[in-house]
């Protein structure tokens, strides 16, 4: 059973737009909600990430939105450049002690 | 700063064999964990080891262990491989359970024929 949900599976955005990738859980105890970056060849590599203490953080062009009574969480991808096409990967743990991650979203853009 | 090493980079085993892939954490790293990745499955987890321990494990069979040895690398094993273990493994390296954030490396893709 997938324990964090990720939609879409592909998004094709035009330079410049908004990229926006979903992820929900059901675990409450899940405390710590990273985002993976991942390009073809290499492993993937933190993007940002938030508890559940905060309901969005934000690092330049990349923005966590975190709901905590819809056990959702989402990143938004401001000012879309071709540079950030790749594969994005939602996760969640609880404490550390095991992560969960999402089944990935691959992302085209377009200039 | 050296990132995460795995070796090999790619391996085709036949059905039945067993492999091993290797690890070298980030200096001073003193946690790996190893995922599975596969098309449509994402990452999954495999085990976790802190200090020499296996501190925690996923829902893999027992044909997959680990162990880590006193300097942090470590090591996978895989035994009497399954044409389903074809995947890309991923060892990543952080301070502590990945709380502050894992560091991958770029995996070790096994191919089962």
């Amino acid at each position: 059973q997938q324990q964090v949900k990720q939609s879409p599976q592909s998004l094709i955005v035009q330079k410049g737009g908004i990229s926006i990738i979903n992820c929900a859980y059901e675990n409450t105890a899940f405390d710590y909600f990273p985002w993976y970056q991942q390009f073809p060849g290499k492993g993937p590599a933190l993007l940002i990430a938030i508890r559940p203490d905060v309901s969005e953080k934000k690092e330049g062009r990349f923005t966590i939105s975190f709901n905590k009574s819809a056990k959702q969480f989402s990143l938004h991808i401001m000012d879309s450049q071709p540079g950030d096409s790749a594969t994005y990967f939602c996760a969640a743990s609880n404490t550390g002690n095991q992560f969960y991650f999402g089944t990935g979203t691959s992302l085209t853009v377009i200039p | 700063k050296a990132g995460v090493t795995q070796t090999p980079r790619y391996l085709i085993k036949t059905r039945g064999q067993q492999v091993t892939l290797s690890c070298s954490p980030i200096s001073g790293h003193r946690s790996v964990s190893w995922y599975q990745q596969t098309p449509g499955q994402g990452l999954q987890f495999l085990f976790e080891y802190f200090s020499e321990t296996q501190r925690n494990k996923g829902n893999f069979p027992g044909r997959f262990s680990g162990r880590q040895f006193s300097n942090s690398r470590s090591e996978m094993n895989v035994s009497t491989l399954e044409l389903g273990d074809s995947a890309l493994y991923l060892c990543a390296s952080s301070l502590d359970r990945g709380l502050y954030g894992y560091t991958f490396g770029s995996g070790t893709r096994l191919t089962v024929v």
